[in-house]
């Protein structure tokens, strides 16, 4: 069964640092790109980050404005997310999620239950 | 960047009820358009994947049709566990994109 498990959220201060982590089973991980979405507080899907399988490229949200940091290990099959100078409107669930292909086509499946990022002092 | 909106953004049907979901792109993206639906408390999950193409294990009521800048997402005949919320995204360019979502709401 293909299984992504989020870990690492928690409260943290503004200004703070926080690393999340995401276990991937299931599957050949390399072999895949994978991304993570954040969802504010009843608010909707906002895409952050995106990593190719062999970490050759990296994308960001541009309103990251270099915050944040993907990467992966794919002997440990697991994604991280490092977020720097957090702002309360980083408060979000953070979900991670495989990047599905066939050809041209990309999609997300599928996604973990997601970790709760909360920024308050 | 590419803006996605949805319309409506809330909509109140009763089981059984044939209902429509259209998603617009503020620039062509082919049919580079899936589908999610998300529930209270839970992650997304994927209904359809490049416009039309349905995800396996998803019930054959659930159809997806466009090209371009315009899209629909068809549920055709309601059940009670599609009460959800559901969202569109382009994946034709970075930084990738998600419509506001429609909230569809038991009548």
């Amino acid at each position: 069964e293909v299984q992504l498990v989020e870990s690492g959220g928690g409260l943290v201060k503004p200004g703070g640092s926080l690393r999340l982590s995401c276990a991937a089973s299931g599957f050949s991980f390399s072999a895949y790109a994978m991304n993570w979405v954040r969802q504010a507080p009843g608010k909707g899907l906002e895409w952050v980050s995106s990593i190719t399988g062999s970490s050759a490229y990296v994308y960001y949200a541009d309103s990251l404005k270099g915050r944040f940091t993907i990467s992966r290990d794919n002997a440990k099959n697991s994604l991280y997310l490092q977020l720097n100078s957090l702002r309360a409107d980083d408060t979000a669930v953070y979900y991670c999620t495989r990047e599905d292909a066939d050809g041209d086509y990309n999609w997300f499946d599928p996604w973990g239950q997601g970790t709760l990022v909360t920024v308050s002092s | 960047d590419i803006q996605m909106t949805q319309s409506p953004s809330s909509l109140s049907a009763s089981v059984g009820d044939r209902v429509t979901i259209a998603c617009r792109a503020s620039q062509s993206i082919s049919d580079y358009l899936n589908w999610y639906q998300q529930k209270p408390g839970k992650a997304p999950e994927l209904l359809i994947f490049a416009a039309s193409s349905l995800q396996s294990g998803v019930p054959s009521r659930f159809s997806g049709s466009g090209s371009g800048t315009d899209f629909t997402l068809t549920i055709s005949s309601l059940q009670p566990e599609d009460f959800a919320i559901y969202y569109c995204q382009q994946s034709y360019s970075i930084p990738i994109t998600f419509g506001p979502g429609t909230r569809l709401e038991i009548k």
